[in-house]
């Protein structure tokens, strides 16, 4: 069964902090990996990732993909309150259905 | 990205009544996708809506609950037939644009 666990699941820090939140994913037929920030309904799309080793980047966030060991990381530089948000780790499987796992919920103190 | 119009954003409804949530984008799109998200949970799909063609609906989920139309590659909607309070979630459509999934603001539905 395609499965994608994140952690923590939770994570409180305070403004300037800086934060790693780590996705792991089982897939049959792997294409792509996607993270979300979700602040209230909608959630919206921060990277999408393909290959292994390259850095997407932007601003004070940035992701990497491991298609060896199978998980990605998210990191926050320089935390501010407006990154206080839960995170959807997300992999796209052969029929380009979404399989999300449970987020990770930031909150930045300040 | 595509812009997408959801629908409505909340509403409260009595049991055993129905609500047609809308999800309109400003392209075409082929795939239309209808997700539910229940309080504290992650993303769940329900299923995968094609123009022309019957919905694929995911495990857990069927056709007689969530009815799903989608008359042309621009508009889709979800009906929540005969809701229990175990309906009530976040219902979220998203379109892919360029193998990314981009979603609407959401409708929160409250079952009474």
């Amino acid at each position: 069964e395609d499965k994608v666990v994140q952690s923590p699941l939770s994570l409180v820090v305070h403004e300037g902090d800086t934060v790693t939140l780590n996705c792991s994913y089982e897939v049959t037929n792997f294409r792509s990996l996607l993270w979300y920030k979700q602040e209230k309904k909608a959630p919206t799309f921060l990277f999408m990732l393909t290959s292994s080793g390259i850095e997407k980047k932007s601003g004070r966030l940035s992701s990497i993909l491991d298609k060896k060991e199978l998980f990605s990381i998210l990191n926050i530089t320089a935390t501010q309150t407006g990154d206080s948000a839960i995170y959807l780790c997300a992999v796209e499987g052969s029929q380009g259905n979404l399989i999300f796992g449970k987020g990770t919920k930031l909150s930045v103190k300040p | 990205s595509a812009v997408i119009s959801q629908k409505p954003s909340r509403d409260i409804c009595q049991r055993g009544t129905s609500l047609t949530i809308q999800c309109q984008v400003d392209s075409q799109v082929t795939m239309m996708f209808w997700y539910r998200q229940q309080p504290g949970q992650s993303l769940t799909l329900i299923a995968t809506a094609n123009q022309g063609s019957e919905a694929t609906y995911e495990s857990g989920f069927v056709i007689d609950k969530f009815p799903i139309s989608r008359p042309n590659l621009t508009f889709s909607t979800l009906t929540v037939s005969n809701m229990s309070p175990e309906d009530s979630s976040i219902y979220l459509c998203s379109v892919a644009d360029k193998n990314i999934q981009y979603f609407g603001a959401g409708t929160r539905l409250s079952v009474l």
